[in-house]
């Protein structure tokens, strides 16, 4: 069973415009959550992070929600650049911290100029 | 610090044979973790260190599989008696034990099994 779902496999957005890339997760343990960006032939890389007391958190362009009753968070890309263009993974962890980490399948943004 | 450091970026092996990748973390670290990714998926917990302890295994690793960290600075991570199904990117990550605290992945091994 996938306990992170990334349902949509890819989005397409304009350059300047949000891009808002949701996750699901069935596990009610999970109480830390990441955000990962990676491109081709390379390691993910870290983008943000919510713990479960918060429901939003904040880093320049990019903002993630939680909804703990729905089991959903979101990721909100403002305004979307290019380069923001990548495989983007969602990951949760029961353990409060980078233990274990359970990702998504990836969702790949394409931000056109 | 460069972050973490993965090597050899890529590995090909006929099956049969034994392999062994190399993680040096990031220096201050404490923590760190393997995972696998295969094509279309996620990455997938295998294990993981604190310091020289290895706390934790993935029910993913089988015996062939064997994960050191001998003096809580850089691991390996060796299989033996490869199988094709072994082909996958082998990622390395590392953090801090403070709590709630990201990982930082490696640019991954990427190994071929022929």
């Amino acid at each position: 069973d996938q306990q992170v779902k990334q349902n949509s496999p890819s989005l397409s957005v304009q350059e300047g415009r949000i891009s808002i890339l949701n996750c699901d997760y069935t596990n009610s343990m999970f109480d830390y959550f990441l955000w990962y960006k990676k491109y081709p032939a390379e390691g993910p890389t870290f983008l943000i992070s919510i713990s479960s007391i918060k429901d939003k958190n904040e880093d320049g362009r990019f903002t993630v929600f939680l909804n703990k009753s729905a089991k959903h968070l979101s990721l909100h890309i403002v305004p979307s650049q290019p380069g923001d263009s990548a495989v983007y993974f969602c990951a949760a962890s029961d353990q409060g911290g980078s233990e274990k980490l359970v990702f998504g399948k990836g969702m790949k943004l394409t931000v056109n100029p | 610090d460069t972050g973490v450091s993965q090597n050899p970026r890529h590995k090909i092996t006929k099956r049969g044979q034994n392999v062994t990748f190399r993680c040096d973390p990031i220096s201050e670290h404490n923590r760190l973790y393997w995972y696998r990714q295969t094509l279309g998926q996620g990455p997938e917990f295998l294990t993981y260190f604190q310091n020289e302890a290895q706390l934790e295994k993935s029910r993913l690793l089988s015996d062939r599989f064997s994960a050191e960290r001998p003096k809580g600075s850089f691991s390996t991570l060796e299989i033996q008696r490869t199988e094709q199904g072994d082909s996958a990117m082998y990622l390395c990550a590392s953090s801090l034990w403070t709590g709630g605290t990201e990982a930082f992945f490696g640019q991954g091994t990427r190994l071929t099994v022929v």
